[in-house]
């Protein structure tokens, strides 16, 4: 089935843990970005990624950053928490040309206290 | 600043009905226009739009863009209970791959 799986999908930690939110698709798609959610701004960019070891800074990446070591895999590492960084992230990917349709991972719900 | 606006905010209907939800952009580069439906989950893909004039359709749902006046509608016909949900209006920019979301249009259809 093809899928974007992200973990944890749930995670409770304190200010100043370091922490990776994993996400992984089996599509072989090229493109990746991580987003987050927060009440009534809709969904920001993060980072994205165009392929293996090319990635860019999004919208709001501060304290936040990426790798892209293999095309699979798109790893989210928070190195330093903060309260403000609580929100829901979604992991997605595409394929690119023709369609830019982005499949979305399920979500992981981080809380920073 | 490269910003999405989409309008209503939020809006309640009845089974039945038929509602326009609106977006409007300004971005530099524009690539494409896409439409996603978020219920308690994560976005689904309705649709992509990349030229102007051209109405996309699946079943009840409908899309145009006018890439002139910057802004795209989304239209849902004879609406049920099913179709509420956030939907969330993206445009895509020439850095590939760039999104900027807007803050969605939440729809409830009472039955």
């Amino acid at each position: 089935e093809a899928q974007v799986t992200q973990n944890p999908r749930y995670l409770i930690t304190v200010t100043g843990k370091k922490l990776t939110v994993t996400c992984s698709q089996n599509m072989n798609h090229e493109y990746m970005s991580w987003y987050r959610q927060d009440p009534g701004l809709g969904l920001r960019q993060i980072y994205y990624s165009m392929n293996v070891e090319v990635t860019d800074k999004g919208d709001v990446p501060e304290g936040y950053k990426v790798s892209r070591k293999e095309k699979r895999n798109f790893p989210l590492i928070l190195e330093s928490p903060s309260p403000n960084q609580t929100s829901l992230y979604f992991c997605a990917s595409s394929s690119g040309s023709p369609s830019y349709e982005q499949y979305f991972g399920p979500g992981t719900r981080l809380t920073v206290t | 600043e490269d910003k999405v606006v989409q309008s209503p905010l939020s809006l309640v209907v009845h089974e039945g009905d038929t509602v326009t939800l609106n977006c409007s952009y300004e971005v530099t580069n524009f690539r494409s226009l896409l439409w996603y439906k978020q219920e308690k989950k994560a976005p689904t893909f309705l649709f992509m739009l990349t030229s102007s004039g051209i109405e996309k359709k699946s079943g009840r749902l409908s899309s145009i863009l006018d890439k002139k006046e910057l802004f795209s509608i989304l239209n849902i016909t004879a609406t049920q209970t099913g179709d509420s949900a956030i939907y969330l209006c993206a445009v895509e920019v020439y850095n590939f791959n760039k999104f900027y979301f807007g803050s969605g249009t939440k729809l409830n259809v009472k039955p």
